[in-house]
């Protein structure tokens, strides 16, 4: 079964509106979470690294501002799109690891709709 | 030039086939290798970590050429459901950072 959980796994919205991503590690402590953004045929792009109780670390180019992280417990990770315009469109993955093996899980992915 | 550079294919090989992808990197100090495989819509699923001694899993075989700064990835005996995506991966510091190719993609037919 999974290790990492995402939800939801499909989000439809309006243009303008917020949509909240969750991604739970299941049955591990996750020190760190990593969000990733893939369009359709390119590679997964990092979006933030993200360690929990502090700050994510946001690649460049990618609005903190817009997408808001949250990494307040060993066990969820959360981006907030804010204000989703349909160029948002994409499809978002979330990974965890933990310096116990750190190895590296990948979670089902969400995949986001902007009308 | 881009991190991680794959032919983005499509690969059409019947069953049975050999198939080989290969992957570059630009970045000499890089760490750790891999390669995973993605189903179409799906997360991305680690088929196998890269080793400079070169590793083989069953029916599959990666090498790593650090002089060449390129990573290899062979296929024998091909099966429809190795039909995917294959996504060559490097960390190119010691954390857990991950650069990902677009992916070469790969399509078994019978």
């Amino acid at each position: 079964g999974a290790v990492v959980s995402q939800h939801p796994s499909w989000v439809i919205c309006k243009s303008g509106t917020s949509v909240k991503i969750e991604c739970r590690s299941l049955d591990f402590q996750a020190t760190t979470m990593f969000w990733y953004r893939q369009f359709p045929k390119q590679s997964l792009m990092l979006m933030a690294t993200s360690n929990e109780g502090s700050k994510a670390t946001y690649e460049q180019g990618v609005e903190k501002d817009k997408f808001l992280i949250n990494h307040a417990s060993l066990t969820l990770s959360t981006l907030t799109v804010t204000s989703a315009h349909p160029e948002d469109s994409s499809f978002y993955i979330c990974s965890a690891t933990t310096r116990v093996t750190g190895e590296l899980f990948f979670g089902e992915g969400s995949r986001l709709t902007v009308l | 030039r881009k991190e991680v550079e794959q032919d983005p294919g499509p690969f059409n090989v019947p069953e049975g086939a050999t198939v080989a992808f290969n992957c570059t990197y630009s970045n000499s100090a890089s760490q750790s290798f891999f390669w995973y495989r993605q189903d179409c819509r799906k997360e991305p699923k680690l088929l196998m970590s890269v080793y400079s001694s070169g590793n083989e899993d069953g029916r599959f075989t990666a090498q790593l050429n650090r002089a060449s700064q390129y990573i290899s990835l062979l296929i024998r005996d091909s099966k429809l459901s190795d039909s995917a995506t294959y996504l060559c991966v490097v960390n190119p510091r010691a954390v857990d950072k991950l650069i990902f190719g677009a992916g070469t993609r790969l399509a078994v037919h019978p």
